[in-house]
C-alpha cells in the first residue's frame, strides 16, 4: 500500500529555475515530513524536514510548503543549480509509537547548465 | 565517526543461494531499518528494529530475515535468493526521539540474483 504519493517521477529544469516536487499522504497520524536527497551511488541524506504545526520551512534555497487540510506537502528548490541534480524522496512518519518512515517513489531531478 | 556502514557493497548470487548483509552504526541509535530500492518503487521497508533484541516486519518482509543481537548491528538475511530480490539494499538508523527522527543511511548494497 502506497501511503505517500510523489510526483512528478522526473523533472528537468533550467539552471536558475524553480524545481517543485509534490507529495500527498493518507495517514493523518503522520507528523514528521522529511525530504531526502540521493546522489548516484550514495545513500539518501536528509535535506529538510517539517512538522505539521507550521505551513512552511525554508533552509537556504530549499523550502517545504505544507498543507495539512489537503494532506499535501511540496519541496521548492529556488535558483536550481546543476549540483542539485539528484533523486529526491519525500517521506512521512509518526513521532509516537514506532518510527517507521514511509517514502514516496522518488523524483529524478536534472538541472541543465 | 563512520555513521552507517554496510557490508558488502556489491554481490552477485545464484538463485537459491543464501547470504547475510551486515549493517553497523556507531551513533548509538536505537532504531535501525532495512530498505530496498527499486526503479519506480522508491524505498520500501523490509524489516526494522526498535532496539537490541527486537525486530518487526515492514512493507515487504517475505523472503528476508533479520537479527539485532547487538545494538550497533542489524543483519539482513536471504535464505534462498530469488531474481525478484535483485535490488539495492539500504540500511538506516535513527535515534527515534520525537524531536530528532532523522534517519541516517548507509551507502547501499547492490545485489544481483541470477
Amino acid at each position: 500500500q502506497q501511503q505517500v504519493k510523489q510526483s512528478p517521477q522526473s523533472l528537468i529544469v533550467q539552471k536558475g529555475g524553480i524545481s517543485i516536487i509534490n507529495c500527498a499522504y493518507e495517514n493523518t497520524a503522520f507528523d514528521y515530513f522529511p525530504w531526502y536527497q540521493q546522489f548516484p551511488g550514495k545513500g539518501p541524506a536528509l535535506l529538510i524536514a517539517i512538522r505539521p504545526d507550521v505551513s512552511e520551512k525554508k533552509e537556504g534555497r530549499f523550502t517545504i510548503s505544507f498543507n495539512k487540510s489537503a494532506k499535501q506537502f511540496s519541496l521548492h528548490i529556488m535558483d536550481s543549480q546543476p549540483g542539485d541534480s539528484a533523486t529526491y524522496f519525500c517521506a512521512a512518519s509518526k513521532a509516537s509509537g514506532t518510527y517507521k518512515y514511509i517514502f514516496g517513489t522518488g523524483t529524478r531531478l536534472k538541472v541543465l547548465a | 565517526n563512520a555513521g552507517v556502514t554496510q557490508t558488502p557493497k556489491f554481490r552477485v548470487l545464484k538463485t537459491g543461494q543464501s547470504m547475510t548483509l551486515l549493517c553497523a552504526q556507531d551513533m548509538n541509535h536505537e532504531y535501525m531499518y532495512w530498505y530496498r530500492q527499486d526503479p519506480g518503487m522508491g524505498l520500501r521497508l523490509i524489516h526494522y528494529s526498535v532496539g537490541e533484541g527486537t525486530t518487526a516486519k515492514g512493507e515487504v518482509p517475505d523472503g528476508y530475515n533479520v537479527s539485532r543481537l547487538k545494538k550497533q548491528n542489524f543483519l539482513l538475511g536471504l535464505e534462498s535468493a530469488a531474481p525478484s530480490q535483485t535490488s539495492v539494499y539500504f540500511c538506516a538508523s535513527s535515534r527515534g526521539h520525537s524531536m530528532n527522527t532523522e534517519a541516517f543511511f548507509g551507502q547501499g548494497t547492490r545485489l544481483t540474483v541470477v
